[in-house]
C-alpha cells in the first residue's frame, strides 16, 4: 500500500519561508515523478508542480515559479517544496502526489495533505 | 479561471446516469491524455480514470471515460449517494509546460 505523508505545514507570515516534506514508502520512489498539488480553502485544485524521478527537470506553475522550488532525496524516499516569499494567496493544503505508473498517467496515490496558512 | 473548463454543478437521481464534460485546447486535452479524480468531502484526491478511458484496480464499472478532440467526458451510471463529491479532469498542457485541472464540477444525487 502506497504512503505518501506529507508534513511541515503552519502559520508564516507574508513574505516568509516554509518547506513541506512528504515521505513516501512502499514503492520505489525513485522510479516515479512526483507532484506538488493545492487547495485553497472552498476552491478547487490547483497543480503547483512537477519533479522527475532523477530530480533533473522540474516544472512549475505560473503563479509559484521562481519562489517555488521542488526536489526530492531519492536515498531518503522524500520530497521537498521550499516556498518563499509566500502570500496570502499560498494559503491552501498542500498535496504530495505520485504518477500511477513510471512512464506517468495521472497522478495515482496522493498523501492526506498538510495545510500552509499564509497570514500576519 | 482554470485552463480546463468543467460545469460547476451536475445531478441526477439515484440510480440514473450522468456525464461530466471537461473543455480545453489542442496543447492540452487534444494533445495529452485526461485523468479524472474525485473528491469526497474532507479527502484527499482520488484518481478514477487514467489515459482518458481506463480505470485503475478497485474503481467499478460504473465510471467511465471518453476524450473526442479537445474535450473528455465522465460517465457514472447507477449513481449512488456515496458518489456525491467534486470531479475534477486534469491533464499536462505542452505549450505551458505544466499540468492543468479542470474547475470541478460538483455532484448532487438528489
Amino acid at each position: 500500500q502506497v504512503q505518501l505523508v506529507e508534513s511541515g505545514g503552519g502559520v508564516v507570515q507574508p513574505g516568509g519561508s516554509l518547506r513541506l516534506s512528504c515521505a513516501a514508502s512502499q514503492f520505489t520512489f525513485s522510479s516515479y515523478s512526483m507532484h506538488w498539488v493545492r487547495q485553497a480553502p472552498g476552491k478547487g485544485l490547483e497543480w503547483v508542480a512537477l519533479i522527475r524521478s532523477d530530480g533533473t527537470n522540474q516544472h512549475y506553475a505560473d503563479t509559484v515559479k521562481g519562489r517555488f522550488t521542488i526536489s526530492r532525496d531519492n536515498s531518503k524516499n522524500t520530497l521537498y517544496v521550499q516556498m518563499n516569499s509566500l502570500r496570502a494567496e499560498d494559503t491552501a493544503v498542500y498535496y504530495c502526489a505520485k504518477d500511477l505508473f513510471p512512464s506517468g498517467s495521472g497522478l495515482g496515490s496522493w498523501g492526506q495533505g498538510t495545510l500552509v496558512t499564509v497570514s500576519s | 479561471q482554470s485552463v480546463l473548463t468543467q460545469p460547476p454543478s451536475v445531478s441526477a437521481a439515484p440510480g440514473q446516469k450522468v456525464t461530466i464534460s471537461c473543455s480545453g485546447s489542442s496543447s492540452n486535452i487534444g494533445n495529452n491524455d485526461v485523468s479524472w479524480y474525485q473528491q469526497l468531502p474532507g479527502t484527499a484526491p482520488k484518481l478514477l480514470i487514467y489515459e482518458n478511458n481506463k480505470r485503475p484496480s478497485g474503481i467499478p464499472d460504473r465510471f467511465s471515460g471518453s476524450k473526442s478532440g479537445t474535450s473528455a467526458t465522465l460517465g457514472i451510471t447507477g449513481l449512488q449517494t456515496g458518489d456525491e463529491a467534486d470531479y475534477y479532469c486534469a491533464t499536462w498542457d505542452s505549450s505551458l509546460s505544466v499540468g492543468v485541472f479542470g474547475g470541478g464540477s460538483k455532484l448532487t444525487v438528489l
